[in-house]
């Protein structure tokens, strides 16, 4: 069964990169099985996708944030990484790594998330 | 891009008592391409359904699925104390992935 593990800082000053990374086990990142992905939750809100990529190196991305996220994948740790530029307070959320299925394109497993808040 | 908006915001109900859960999406959702979460708080979502009807691993047959086009449901047949959560839908298409707003079922 796979299971995922997010980290990164819980606090980002604004107009700085939010960093996360997400090590995945139970399976092979490399595997054409899975979307590895990541989804956020303001505090008090709903979910908000954000990205994911497939093992092939193939990106997808929210359009309200596509302009300054980056998703990739590092095959040999076994991890893949989040990085959102020019962070303002309305990014402060929980962030959530999550995989989906390449067959029904759901979340199946999700890391625990991290709560990351964005203040001087 | 295609928008999902759940229904209600709240529903309010006793224990044992019925849910039903509607979630209305702005374009045709390939059937396939459409989830259910619960998530409680301080948890990440899990997921209950996927398909549109078909209930995920360890997932209670009290909870299913229905739906097709741009109108799908989610019912708890009788309400258990640990289904008073959020739910979320969950939508796949056009190379994007996008949730509803969620319903909150809280005890009346």
């Amino acid at each position: 069964q796979l299971q995922l593990q997010d980290s990164g800082p819980g606090l980002v000053k604004p107009s700085e990169t939010l960093s996360l990374t997400c090590t995945v086990s139970g399976d092979s990142i490399s595997s054409s099985s899975y979307y590895w992905g990541w989804i956020r939750q303001p505090p008090g809100k709903g979910l908000e996708w954000i990205a994911n990529i497939y093992y092939s190196g193939s990106t997808y991305y929210n359009p309200s944030l596509k302009s300054r996220v980056t998703i990739s994948v590092d095959a040999f740790k076994n991890q893949f990484s989040l990085k959102l530029r020019s962070v303002t307070a309305a990014d402060t959320a929980v962030y959530y790594c999550a995989v989906s299925g390449s067959n029904y394109r759901n979340f199946d497993y999700w890391g625990q998330g991290t709560l990351v808040t964005v203040s001087s | 891009e295609i928008v999902l908006t759940q229904s209600p915001g709240t529903l309010s109900l006793s224990p044992g008592e019925r849910a039903t859960l509607s979630c209305r999406a702005s374009q045709s959702v390939t059937s396939s391409y459409l989830a259910w979460y619960q998530q409680k708080p301080g948890q990440a979502p899990r997921l209950l359904i996927y398909g549109a009807s078909s209930r995920a691993t360890d997932i209670p047959d009290r909870f299913s699925g229905s739906g097709s086009g741009t109108d799908f449901s989610l019912t708890i047949s009788r309400l258990e104390p640990e289904d008073f959560a959020v739910y979320y839908c969950q939508q796949y298409g056009s190379s994007q992935w996008t949730f509803g707003q969620g319903t909150k079922v809280e005890i009346k």
